[in-house]
Protein backbone atom coordinates (compact mmCIF):
# COMPACT_ATOMS: atom_id res chain seq x y z
CA UNK A 1 0.00 0.00 0.00
CA UNK A 2 1.38 3.47 -0.83
CA UNK A 3 1.70 5.68 1.67
CA UNK A 4 3.22 9.60 1.87
CA UNK A 5 3.22 11.07 5.35
CA UNK A 6 4.00 14.56 5.50
CA UNK A 7 5.58 16.27 9.02
CA UNK A 8 7.42 18.92 10.10
CA UNK A 9 4.54 21.66 9.82
CA UNK A 10 3.69 24.08 12.79
CA UNK A 11 3.57 28.02 13.55
CA UNK A 12 6.75 30.52 12.07
CA UNK A 13 7.09 34.29 12.14
CA UNK A 14 7.39 36.03 8.71
CA UNK A 15 10.83 35.55 7.06
CA UNK A 16 11.34 32.31 9.26
CA UNK A 17 12.82 28.88 7.36
CA UNK A 18 10.51 25.53 8.10
CA UNK A 19 11.83 22.07 6.57
CA UNK A 20 8.95 19.93 5.25
CA UNK A 21 9.89 15.82 5.33
CA UNK A 22 7.74 13.37 3.71
CA UNK A 23 8.19 9.63 4.31
CA UNK A 24 7.66 7.23 1.80
CA UNK A 25 6.42 3.39 1.55
CA UNK A 26 5.08 0.79 -0.38
CA UNK A 27 6.36 1.98 -3.98
CA UNK A 28 9.78 2.40 -5.84
CA UNK A 29 10.03 5.55 -4.57
CA UNK A 30 13.48 6.33 -6.42
CA UNK A 31 11.74 5.24 -9.63
CA UNK A 32 9.42 8.60 -9.37
CA UNK A 33 8.93 12.24 -9.91
CA UNK A 34 7.46 13.90 -6.86
CA UNK A 35 5.62 16.81 -6.02
CA UNK A 36 4.67 19.49 -2.98
CA UNK A 37 1.31 21.15 -3.51
CA UNK A 38 -0.82 23.30 -1.05
CA UNK A 39 -3.67 24.75 0.08
CA UNK A 40 -4.21 27.75 1.47
CA UNK A 41 -7.33 27.29 4.43
CA UNK A 42 -10.60 27.60 2.31
CA UNK A 43 -8.87 28.13 -0.98
CA UNK A 44 -7.65 25.75 -3.71
CA UNK A 45 -5.19 23.68 -4.81
CA UNK A 46 -1.82 25.12 -6.02
CA UNK A 47 1.62 23.33 -7.42
CA UNK A 48 4.68 24.37 -5.35
CA UNK A 49 7.35 22.04 -6.92
CA UNK A 50 8.40 19.10 -8.87
CA UNK A 51 11.75 16.90 -8.39
CA UNK A 52 12.68 14.17 -10.92
CA UNK A 53 13.20 10.57 -9.46
CA UNK A 54 17.27 11.35 -10.07
CA UNK A 55 16.75 14.73 -8.64
CA UNK A 56 18.07 16.05 -12.42
CA UNK A 57 14.93 17.81 -12.79
CA UNK A 58 13.03 20.55 -10.71
CA UNK A 59 10.97 22.88 -10.99
CA UNK A 60 8.71 25.55 -8.91
CA UNK A 61 6.47 27.66 -9.23
CA UNK A 62 7.15 31.14 -9.96
CA UNK A 63 5.79 32.82 -6.86
CA UNK A 64 7.80 30.19 -4.62
CA UNK A 65 11.14 30.21 -7.03
CA UNK A 66 14.26 31.66 -5.19
CA UNK A 67 12.56 30.93 -1.67
CA UNK A 68 11.75 27.32 -1.86
CA UNK A 69 14.25 24.14 -1.89
CA UNK A 70 12.92 20.85 -2.98
CA UNK A 71 15.30 17.76 -2.60
CA UNK A 72 15.21 13.83 -2.22
CA UNK A 73 17.32 11.14 -0.38
CA UNK A 74 16.28 7.86 -2.73
CA UNK A 75 18.37 5.77 -0.07
CA UNK A 76 15.95 7.02 2.85
CA UNK A 77 12.79 7.22 0.81
CA UNK A 78 12.04 11.20 1.76
CA UNK A 79 11.03 14.00 0.37
CA UNK A 80 11.82 17.47 1.18
CA UNK A 81 10.71 21.10 1.12
CA UNK A 82 13.20 23.96 2.77
CA UNK A 83 11.09 27.08 2.64
CA UNK A 84 12.93 30.16 3.08
CA UNK A 85 11.56 33.63 3.80
CA UNK A 86 8.54 32.88 4.65
CA UNK A 87 5.47 35.32 4.32
CA UNK A 88 1.86 35.14 5.29
CA UNK A 89 0.70 34.22 2.80
CA UNK A 90 2.51 30.53 2.45
CA UNK A 91 0.40 29.80 5.17
CA UNK A 92 -1.23 26.48 4.10
CA UNK A 93 -1.40 22.76 4.11
CA UNK A 94 1.53 21.40 2.34
CA UNK A 95 1.00 17.95 0.68
CA UNK A 96 3.39 15.63 -1.20
CA UNK A 97 2.13 13.54 -4.20
CA UNK A 98 3.58 11.06 -6.26
CA UNK A 99 3.78 11.57 -9.85
CA UNK A 100 1.88 8.94 -11.70
CA UNK A 101 3.92 6.13 -14.27
CA UNK A 102 2.57 8.08 -17.08
CA UNK A 103 3.69 11.50 -15.79
CA UNK A 104 1.45 14.38 -15.38
CA UNK A 105 -1.15 12.84 -12.72
CA UNK A 106 -0.55 13.06 -8.99
CA UNK A 107 -2.35 9.33 -8.43
CA UNK A 108 -1.23 9.44 -4.23
CA UNK A 109 -1.08 11.69 -1.76
CA UNK A 110 0.08 12.40 1.48
CA UNK A 111 -2.55 13.43 4.21
CA UNK A 112 -0.69 17.03 4.77
CA UNK A 113 1.18 19.04 6.77
CA UNK A 114 -0.06 22.78 8.21
CA UNK A 115 2.53 25.50 8.04
CA UNK A 116 0.78 28.92 9.79
CA UNK A 117 3.16 32.28 9.01
CA UNK A 118 2.09 34.46 11.82
CA UNK A 119 3.93 36.72 13.86
CA UNK B 1 -3.72 32.58 -9.72
CA UNK B 2 -5.51 29.40 -11.14
CA UNK B 3 -4.84 29.05 -14.84
CA UNK B 4 -7.63 26.96 -15.10
CA UNK B 5 -11.34 28.62 -14.78
CA UNK B 6 -14.09 26.36 -13.18
CA UNK B 7 -17.73 27.24 -12.18
CA UNK B 8 -17.51 27.84 -8.06
CA UNK B 9 -20.50 25.65 -8.07
CA UNK B 10 -22.99 23.20 -9.29
CA UNK B 11 -25.82 21.29 -7.88
CA UNK B 12 -28.14 18.52 -8.56
CA UNK B 13 -30.50 16.12 -7.16
CA UNK B 14 -29.86 12.18 -7.04
CA UNK B 15 -29.94 10.12 -9.95
CA UNK B 16 -29.05 13.12 -12.33
CA UNK B 17 -26.56 14.21 -14.48
CA UNK B 18 -23.91 17.45 -13.82
CA UNK B 19 -20.71 18.79 -15.47
CA UNK B 20 -18.24 20.60 -14.78
CA UNK B 21 -16.20 22.56 -16.86
CA UNK B 22 -13.02 23.63 -16.45
CA UNK B 23 -11.50 26.38 -19.30
CA UNK B 24 -7.60 26.99 -20.28
CA UNK B 25 -5.74 28.01 -22.99
CA UNK B 26 -3.31 27.44 -25.38
CA UNK B 27 -0.63 26.58 -23.13
CA UNK B 28 -2.45 23.87 -21.20
CA UNK B 29 -4.88 22.01 -21.93
CA UNK B 30 -5.00 23.97 -25.99
CA UNK B 31 -1.30 23.02 -26.51
CA UNK B 32 -2.45 19.02 -25.71
CA UNK B 33 -1.98 18.64 -22.44
CA UNK B 34 -4.16 16.29 -20.41
CA UNK B 35 -6.95 17.10 -18.22
CA UNK B 36 -6.75 15.77 -14.61
CA UNK B 37 -9.11 15.55 -12.14
CA UNK B 38 -9.37 15.29 -8.34
CA UNK B 39 -11.76 14.91 -5.74
CA UNK B 40 -11.62 16.21 -2.58
CA UNK B 41 -13.86 15.71 1.13
CA UNK B 42 -13.71 18.76 3.52
CA UNK B 43 -10.23 18.43 6.06
CA UNK B 44 -9.06 15.41 3.41
CA UNK B 45 -6.17 14.83 0.51
CA UNK B 46 -7.22 15.34 -2.93
CA UNK B 47 -8.15 12.22 -4.72
CA UNK B 48 -6.89 10.95 -8.40
CA UNK B 49 -10.63 10.77 -10.25
CA UNK B 50 -9.60 11.04 -13.64
CA UNK B 51 -6.41 11.03 -15.37
CA UNK B 52 -5.52 11.49 -19.28
CA UNK B 53 -8.47 13.27 -19.64
CA UNK B 54 -10.78 10.12 -19.70
CA UNK B 55 -9.48 7.66 -18.15
CA UNK B 56 -10.66 6.15 -14.50
CA UNK B 57 -7.94 4.26 -11.93
CA UNK B 58 -9.49 1.39 -10.15
CA UNK B 59 -11.83 1.42 -8.02
CA UNK B 60 -13.47 5.05 -9.25
CA UNK B 61 -16.88 4.49 -10.47
CA UNK B 62 -17.60 4.62 -14.78
CA UNK B 63 -20.40 7.35 -13.49
CA UNK B 64 -17.32 9.68 -13.72
CA UNK B 65 -16.32 10.79 -16.98
CA UNK B 66 -13.67 13.26 -18.84
CA UNK B 67 -14.00 14.55 -21.97
CA UNK B 68 -11.60 17.31 -23.44
CA UNK B 69 -12.14 19.73 -26.70
CA UNK B 70 -9.60 22.61 -27.62
CA UNK B 71 -8.83 25.20 -24.55
CA UNK B 72 -11.21 22.93 -22.22
CA UNK B 73 -12.10 19.77 -20.68
CA UNK B 74 -14.68 18.61 -18.69
CA UNK B 75 -16.15 16.33 -15.69
CA UNK B 76 -19.44 14.45 -15.93
CA UNK B 77 -21.35 12.69 -13.08
CA UNK B 78 -24.31 10.32 -13.62
CA UNK B 79 -26.17 9.42 -11.64
CA UNK B 80 -25.52 11.80 -8.90
CA UNK B 81 -25.35 10.20 -5.43
CA UNK B 82 -25.21 11.70 -2.38
CA UNK B 83 -21.59 10.76 -1.76
CA UNK B 84 -20.60 12.78 -4.80
CA UNK B 85 -20.59 15.88 -2.72
CA UNK B 86 -16.91 17.27 -2.51
CA UNK B 87 -15.38 19.62 -4.23
CA UNK B 88 -13.62 18.82 -7.81
CA UNK B 89 -11.01 20.07 -9.61
CA UNK B 90 -9.06 20.02 -12.62
CA UNK B 91 -5.20 20.76 -13.32
CA UNK B 92 -3.12 20.04 -16.31
CA UNK B 93 0.56 20.91 -17.60
CA UNK B 94 1.27 24.74 -18.84
CA UNK B 95 4.35 25.28 -20.87
CA UNK B 96 4.72 29.17 -20.25
CA UNK B 97 4.70 28.56 -16.77
CA UNK B 98 6.92 25.20 -17.25
CA UNK B 99 5.23 23.59 -14.54
CA UNK B 100 1.84 22.21 -13.28
CA UNK B 101 -1.37 24.33 -12.84
CA UNK B 102 -4.38 23.58 -11.33
CA UNK B 103 -8.96 25.08 -11.89
CA UNK B 104 -10.48 27.40 -9.13
CA UNK B 105 -12.15 24.11 -7.65
CA UNK B 106 -15.61 23.59 -8.13
CA UNK B 107 -18.28 22.68 -4.99
CA UNK B 108 -20.52 19.82 -6.16
CA UNK B 109 -24.08 20.03 -4.25
CA UNK B 110 -26.08 16.79 -4.23
CA UNK B 111 -29.76 18.37 -3.85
Amino acid sequence: EVQLVESGGGLVKPGGSLRLSCAASGFTFSSYTMNWVRQAPGKGLEWVSSISSSSSYIYYADSMTGRFIISRDNAKNSLYLQMNSLRAEDTAVYYCAKESPGGDAFDFWGQGTMVTVSS
Amino acid sequence: QSVLTQPPSVSGAPGQRVTISCTGSSSNIGAGYDAIWYQQFPGTAPKLLLFASTYRPSGVPDRFSGSKSGTSASLAITGLQAEDEADYYCQSYDSSLSGYVFGTGTKVTVL
